[in-house]
C-alpha cells in the first residue's frame, strides 16, 4: 500500500471547524482514502472514505484533490469528544485490509 | 449491545505462560481480525479470517496462532509469553463483499508480560 504523509500533532479549539492535512503523492489509481479515528483507550474507528469525489457523512468531510495526491478531512465544529488520533490511510482494497502509519495527534481546547 | 467484545480487558502474566484472548462481534459479519498496537502506538494487522479461512497472515511469531471456531468468534492463542508480547491487541470486524465495507474494533485487551 501506498505511503501517507501526516502532521503529528494539531490543537483546535471547540466549536472551531479543523482541517487535517494528508499526503499521499504515490497513490495509484485504485487506492481509496481511509480515515480512522482512535480516541484515547478505545479502539480505532471509521470516520469516512473515499475514491475520487468529495464525500460527506454525519461525522466529516473529505476534500480530495484533483490529482489525489493529497486530501483533507474536515471537522466542522470541533467538539472536545473530537479529540484523538486521526489516521489516513490509502487502500487497493474497498476497506478489506488497513495499514495505519502514525497518525495526527488532534487537540480540542475549550 | 456491544458489536465487537473481546474479553479479557486486561491481562497480566509471567514470561513463558500460554494465554488466550476472546473477540466475538454480533454484526453479521464474515471476516475478522486481530492487530497488535505496541507501547509506540503503531497498530499492525495481525492476522484475517474470512468465514473462518485464514487470509491474511502477517509476519507473526508462530506462537500466536489464531482459531475462528465459527464467524462470529475470533480467539487468540499466545504460547511462551515474551516481555516484547506486551501490547494492546485489537480485535476488528468487517462485511466481506459490497463496493465498502468499513472495519469495527472492539475495546481491546491490554497484555502485560512481566
Amino acid at each position: 500500500d501506498a505511503k501517507t504523509t501526516q502532521p503529528n500533532s494539531m490543537e483546535s479549539n471547540e466549536e472551531e471547524p479543523v482541517h487535517l492535512p494528508c499526503n499521499h503523492s504515490t497513490i495509484s489509481g485504485t487506492d481509496y482514502i481511509h480515515w480512522y479515528r482512535q480516541l484515547p483507550s478505545q479502539g480505532p474507528e471509521y470516520v469516512i472514505h473515499g475514491l475520487t469525489s468529495n464525500v460527506n457523512n454525519r461525522m466529516a468531510s473529505l476534500a480530495i484533490a484533483e490529482d489525489r495526491k493529497s486530501s483533507t478531512l474536515i471537522l466542522h465544529r470541533a467538539t472536545l469528544r473530537d479529540a484523538a488520533v486521526y489516521y489516513c490511510i490509502l487502500s487497493y482494497t474497498s476497506g478489506s485490509r488497513l495499514t495505519f502509519g502514525e497518525g495526527t495527534q488532534l487537540t480540542v481546547n475549550p | 449491545d456491544t458489536a465487537v467484545s473481546q474479553t479479557p480487558k486486561y491481562l497480566v502474566t509471567q514470561m513463558g505462560n500460554d494465554k488466550s484472548i476472546k473477540c466475538e462481534q454480533n454484526l453479521g459479519h464474515d471476516t475478522m481480525y486481530w492487530y497488535k498496537q505496541d507501547s509506540k502506538k503503531f497498530l499492525k494487522i495481525m492476522f484475517s479470517y474470512n468465514n473462518k479461512e485464514l487470509i491474511i497472515n502477517e509476519t507473526v511469531p508462530n506462537r500466536f496462532s489464531p482459531k475462528s471456531p465459527d464467524k462470529a468468534h475470533l480467539n487468540l492463542h499466545i504460547n511462551s509469553l515474551e516481555l516484547g508480547d506486551s501490547a494492546v491487541y485489537f480485535c476488528a470486524s468487517r462485511s466481506w463483499g459490497g463496493r465498502y465495507n468499513e472495519q469495527f474494533f472492539g475495546p481491546g485487551t491490554r497484555l502485560t508480560v512481566l
